[in-house]
């Protein structure tokens, strides 16, 4: 069964930074391309982040290019999100998904982990 | 930038089709997936390719995209089916756009 589980939310202070962490099993992680996508209070959902299979291309949304950084480690089948300058506008529920490639589509999701960002 | 575009709700009566739209320009040259997410759950994907359904998705949920619009269907609807439906479609070069959503009520 595939399975994507994601840790690391929380409530931070403006400013501050947080990483995310998504651990994936039931399939063979490095065969997949993965993605962050997050839905804040009242909002749709937003794509954040993708990484191809090997972590050579990457790709944000400009909402948080400069500021997050997607990275993976395929010998611990995780995935990752490192959120820096946080603002309240990051406030969201943070998804991870799995995907044939970066341009491809979003097979599976994990349930979310929540992000508030407050001071 | 893309811009997809939902209506925001949709009533629907149980056993009637609900056509939920997605706008966006030249979105038939593109291919469009579509994601249904329930309170407290994850996204979970109904149509891809414009049309296509993953395995276990009812043959109830299609799609269709041409023009400036894609419409997913859901064919005699059940009170199960309430929830928040997005589009979705790749773009080169704002990458992955996400429509605004449309609620689906049942009545």
């Amino acid at each position: 069964e595939v399975q994507l589980v994601e840790s690391g939310g929380g409530l931070v202070q403006p400013g501050r930074s947080l990483r995310l962490t998504c651990v994936v099993s039931g399939f063979t992680f490095d065969d997949y391309a993965m993605q962050w996508v997050r839905r804040a209070p009242g909002k749709g959902l937003e794509w954040v982040a993708g990484i191809s299979w090997n972590g050579d291309t990457t790709a944000y949304a400009d909402s948080v290019r400069g500021r997050f950084v997607i990275s993976r480690d395929n010998t611990k089948n995780s995935l990752y999100l490192q959120m820096n300058g946080l603002s309240a506008e990051d406030t969201a529920f943070y998804y991870c998904a799995k995907s044939r490639a970066v341009a491809a589509r979003f097979d599976n999701w994990g349930q979310g982990t929540q992000v508030t960002v407050s001071s | 930038s893309y811009v997809l575009t939902q209506p925001p709700s949709l009533s629907v009566a149980p056993g009637q089709t609900a056509r939920i739209s997605c706008e966006g320009g030249s979105i038939g040259s593109k291919s469009v997936n579509w994601f249904q997410q329930k309170p407290g759950q994850a996204p979970v994907l109904v149509v891809y390719a414009d049309s296509d359904r993953p395995s276990g998705i009812p043959e109830r949920f299609s799609g269709s995209n041409s023009g400036n619009t894609a419409t997913l269907i859901i064919s005699r609807v059940e009170a199960g089916d309430e929830a928040d439906y997005f589009c979705q479609v790749w773009d080169t070069t704002t990458d992955w756009v996400f429509g605004g959503g449309t609620t689906v009520t049942v009545l």
